[in-house]
């Protein structure tokens, strides 16, 4: 099936710090997704994107739908103790009713 | 308030028992999905159901079986047939159309195949 390619697999920052993270395909997407999981909890969705080139934000996060429509970033500003957790993408390819799940980027703060 | 509800939170099972878990969203979403969640690993699509009384197999759907009979529940049979059961489940729900990759997630399932 098709895959995303996520990265880094995991971060090790300072508190305050700025985190970047990507996922990448190597087929179309029509929406980028991206999702925060809490340790034995559910994820939840943080950023949603539809259309090519858009930059959307949610407080101190941002995220944006590449202009290639095979990738996606989110950037997390000022990081703190609660953003700990692991951060998925998620695109749902042209045509599918299904969303593809990258393997997630696990984010570790040190206060 | 409105939201979706993943029972047990934690099973233990022997060996070629078969389990079902439970499922129930009263966001009157028409879509609903279970994916498996392994350590370190990204979520895998089991099945999953965009209206009542119909469902299709996800990307490992072997071993698992599911029904869709109401609009809120979504139950998910894990069998003998499963290889490796032992992980853990996540239901989600969402409205479908164009906000099918909006999921709502329960809080999970743990299941445990001693």
């Amino acid at each position: 099936g098709q895959q995303l390619n996520q990265s880094p697999q995991s971060m090790f920052i300072q508190e305050g710090e700025d985190v970047s993270m990507n996922c990448t395909s190597s087929s179309i997407f029509n929406t980028w997704l991206w999702y925060k999981q809490d340790p034995g909890e559910g994820p939840v969705l943080l950023i949603a994107l539809y259309k090519a080139g858009e930059l959307t934000s949610n407080g101190r996060l941002t995220a944006q739908f590449g202009i290639t429509r095979k990738d996606s970033f989110l950037n997390i500003s000022a990081s703190i103790p609660s953003d700990v957790g692991i951060y998925f993408c998620a695109g749902q390819p042209q045509g599918a009713q299904k969303l593809v799940f990258g393997q997630g980027t696990r984010l570790t703060i040190n206060p | 308030d409105g939201g979706i509800t993943q029972s047990p939170k934690y099973l233990f099972r022997k060996e070629g028992q078969n389990v079902t878990l439970s499922c129930e969203q009263n966001l009157n979403h028409d879509a609903m999905y279970w994916y498996r969640q392994d350590p370190g690993q990204g979520l895998r699509l089991i099945y999953y159901s965009q209206i009542v009384n119909d469902f299709q197999k996800g990307d490992i759907a072997e071993g698992y079986s599911v029904s869709r009979e109401k609009k809120e529940s979504f139950p998910l049979t894990v069998t003998s047939a499963q290889k490796n059961p032992t992980a853990f489940y996540l239901c989600a729900s969402s409205m479908g159309g164009l906000h099918t990759g909006e999921l709502f997630f329960g809080e999970g399932s743990r299941l445990t195949v001693l």
